[in-house]
């Protein structure tokens, strides 16, 4: 069974950092592009960033560039996300998915599955 | 202001038929394929159809998917209280470098 599971969320002050992680399983990781989206409270889903299998190419809303990065460690089957100079409206619950494809960028691709999210709540 | 417009809202009674309409422009939908996730109350979002019309394993088939110019739709037909849930659209959009858009979510009631 594919599986993806968020962490590394929490409480943190504006201007602070944070890391997420996103431990997959049941499938080959290493060959498909990674996602994370999130969703503030009571509002809709936002894409932030994407990651191609092989790290080569990889992308960000514009909301995220510049302070957000994004990576993965194919070994580990891990997907990151380094949040720097954090903002009030950075918090969401923000969730990994898995790309149909191994390119972010492949057009007719898709998020299936998606993790449970984890929680970030950006206040001082 | 997303990308992708629909409708913040939508209802119906059971065994009714809805849609939900999905508009963006030549950019994303006009070009691209067109997927849609639900999301029910407290949960994770969960592919519901991809490539436009598509469906995946264990989508029960009164879900369907369409696409025309620079608009797309998600019909639900025999509506069930289970369906109640918010509805997103999405596509890649190669305006800004490239990037995947959402729609704002239709919360669907049934009556």
């Amino acid at each position: 069974e594919v599986q993806l599971v968020e962490s590394g969320g929490g409480l943190v002050q504006p201007g602070g950092s944070l890391r997420l992680s996103c431990a997959a399983s049941g499938f080959s990781f290493d060959d498909y592009a990674m996602y994370w989206v999130r969703q503030a409270p009571g509002k809709g889903l936002e894409w932030v960033s994407g990651i191609s299998w092989n790290s080569v190419t990889l992308g960000y809303a514009d909301s995220a560039q510049g302070r957000f990065t994004i990576s993965r460690d194919n070994a580990k089957n891990s997907l990151y996300l380094q949040m720097n100079s954090l903002r009030a409206e950075d918090t969401a619950l923000y969730y990994c998915a898995k790309g149909y494809y191994g390119d972010y960028a492949s057009s007719i691709s898709w998020f299936d599955p998606w993790g449970q999210g984890t929680l970030v709540i950006v206040s001082s | 202001q997303s990308v992708l417009t629909q409708p913040p809202s939508a209802s119906g009674t059971p065994g009714q038929r809805v849609t939900i309409s999905c508009s963006g422009s030549s950019s994303n939908i006009g070009s691209k394929t067109v997927n849609w996730y639900q999301q029910l109350p407290g949960t994770a979002p969960k592919l519901l159809i991809y490539s436009n019309d598509q469906r995946p394993s264990g989508v029960p088939d009164r879900f369907s998917g369409s696409k025309s110019g620079t608009s797309a739709s998600l019909a639900i037909s025999g509506l069930q209280s289970e369906d109640e849930a918010d509805y997103y659209c999405a596509a890649w959009d190669d305006s800004l470098n490239g990037r995947w858009v959402f729609g704002g979510g239709t919360k669907l009631t049934v009556l």
